[in-house]
């Protein structure tokens, strides 16, 4: 059965203190992976797309990495403004319209 | 950055009344559009999968002629809930499926907040 577990459910930090998200996934095949944002009331808000095992990105102080059975977000020196929830999804290589999302990991910076 | 708009941001109806939400691309074309629900403090939960000219596909246990879908174009997806009863309150997202060359995302809208008296 085709899945995406979050971990943890829920992460606090200082500022300044990194820390790493992580999205673990069970699927028949993957086409890609992708991180969002969400802030409360809000739609999730595009983050990046991976699409093979080895691929990073970056963008400020995130990076998402890749292996063939999860995925990394890793927050380096966070700000309280990166308080949010972070969703990931994958989709299928057999169906692409099929997206499975994890259940997120809510991020508390402290200040 | 691809943008997609939902109206209304929120809406409060009375039960027994049907209330349309509308999901717009603004500055790309999508032939696959997405709506979600998501409940407080939980993940989406795909109801279903708008594709433009043709018929909606529906999620298990998502009832088509409660939760009416209409992709009438390349930019515009309409979710009209039908007779909405309180325990249709939620939060409803759409997202808008862009493709350009190898890259393949789902842009989501804000959100509409659904309250059902």
């Amino acid at each position: 059965e085709d899945q995406v577990t979050q971990s943890p459910e829920a992460l606090r930090l200082q500022e300044g203190e990194s820390s790493s998200l992580n999205c673990s996934y069970t699927v028949s095949g993957l086409r890609g992976l992708f991180w969002y944002r969400q802030d409360p009331g809000k739609g999730p808000e595009f983050l990046f797309t991976l699409y093979s095992a080895g691929e990073e990105k970056e963008k400020e102080r995130l990076k998402a990495t890749l292996t063939k059975k999860e995925s990394f977000l890793h927050i380096t020196a966070p700000k309280p403004e990166d308080s949010a929830t972070y969703l990931c999804a994958v989709q299928l290589r057999y169906n692409f319209n099929k997206f499975y999302f994890g259940s997120g990991t809510k991020l508390n910076v402290k200040p | 950055g691809a943008v997609v708009s939902q109206h209304p941001s929120r809406v409060i109806c009375k039960s027994g009344t049907s209330v349309k939400i509308e999901c717009r691309s603004l500055d790309f074309q999508a032939t696959t559009m997405f709506w979600y629900r998501q409940f407080p403090k939980q993940s989406l939960m795909l109801m279903a999968t708008s594709n433009e000219g043709s018929k909606a596909t529906y999620e298990q246990g998502v009832e088509k002629d409660k939760f009416l879908i209409n992709h009438a174009s390349l930019t515009l997806s309409t979710l009209t809930v039908t007779s909405a009863h309180p325990e249709d309150s939620s939060f409803y997202i759409c997202s808008a499926r862009q493709l350009a060359g190898d890259l393949d995302t789902q842009y989501f809208g804000p959100g509409t907040r659904l309250t059902v008296l």
